[in-house]
């Protein structure tokens, strides 16, 4: 079985720049997840999705970050205009449905310069 | 509101000695607990999960935890550590709604 996907794997852009990433998650998982993972902290999430639509994006900095998930399988994770603390790495999981163990992506290492 | 506490940002051992990685938890109600490995340049491992039924969990790669409610702890232990463990642990409480609250890390150093 295949796990779930991430690219890129490393992003280095300048402040003020935009980034996206790309997560595919393990198929038949309805749930999707983003996580920010500064260093030293553990992982926090950003947003979940079920399927196609957005369950909790509570922590999600909406100025300046965005995601979808079209057609509830490909996520996309946006962040326009990245700012120097946003240096980071953004993992990407999924879990099928009814949610259990969450099966992560080896994430996209991101450097604000 | 749920919280995980990892007491030990770094913990060193020699190879073949035992592991003790200790984690305390915060939570409303009965918990789903979880500890996670992380190597250099790699996702995140579930290593075991408990969920209510036996209070013992064996993991993968030898590990086991033990949920103790009276003391609100689910510490990580390994009799006999090996090079290969030498990453990040991250101990990990779960809501009824799956969402996932992680603790800070620990990072593990084997010697030879």
């Amino acid at each position: 079985e295949a796990g779930v996907a991430q690219s890129p794997r490393y992003k280095i852009i300048e402040k003020r720049q935009s980034v996206a990433f790309w997560c595919n998650p393990i198929s038949g998982h309805a749930t999707l997840y983003w996580y920010q993972q500064i260093l030293g902290q553990g992982p926090k999430l950003l947003i979940q999705f079920q399927n196609n639509g957005v369950v909790d994006d509570s922590q999600l900095p909406k100025d300046r970050f965005s995601a979808e998930r079209l057609k509830g399988v490909d996520s996309t994770l946006k962040i326009q205009p990245a700012k120097l603390e946003d240096s980071a790495v953004y993992l990407c999981a999924s879990s099928p449905q009814p949610p259990n163990e969450q099966f992560f992506g080896p994430g996209t290492r991101l450097t604000v310069l | 509101a749920q919280s995980v506490t990892q007491l030990d940002s770094h913990v060193s051992v020699s190879e073949g000695t035992p592991v003790l990685l200790r984690c305390n938890y915060s939570s409303s109600y009965s918990p789903s607990l979880f500890w996670y490995v992380q190597h250099p340049n790699k996702g995140l491992q579930l290593l075991l999960k408990y969920t209510s039924a036996a209070t013992l969990v064996k993991g993968i790669n030898g590990f086991e935890a033990e949920f103790k409610k009276s003391e609100t702890s689910f510490h990580l232990t390994k009799p006999s550590a090996h090079m290969s463990d030498a990453a990040e642990y991250f101990c990990v409480v779960s809501d009824a709604y799956y969402k996932l609250s992680f603790g800070a890390g620990t990072t593990v150093t084997v010697r030879a």
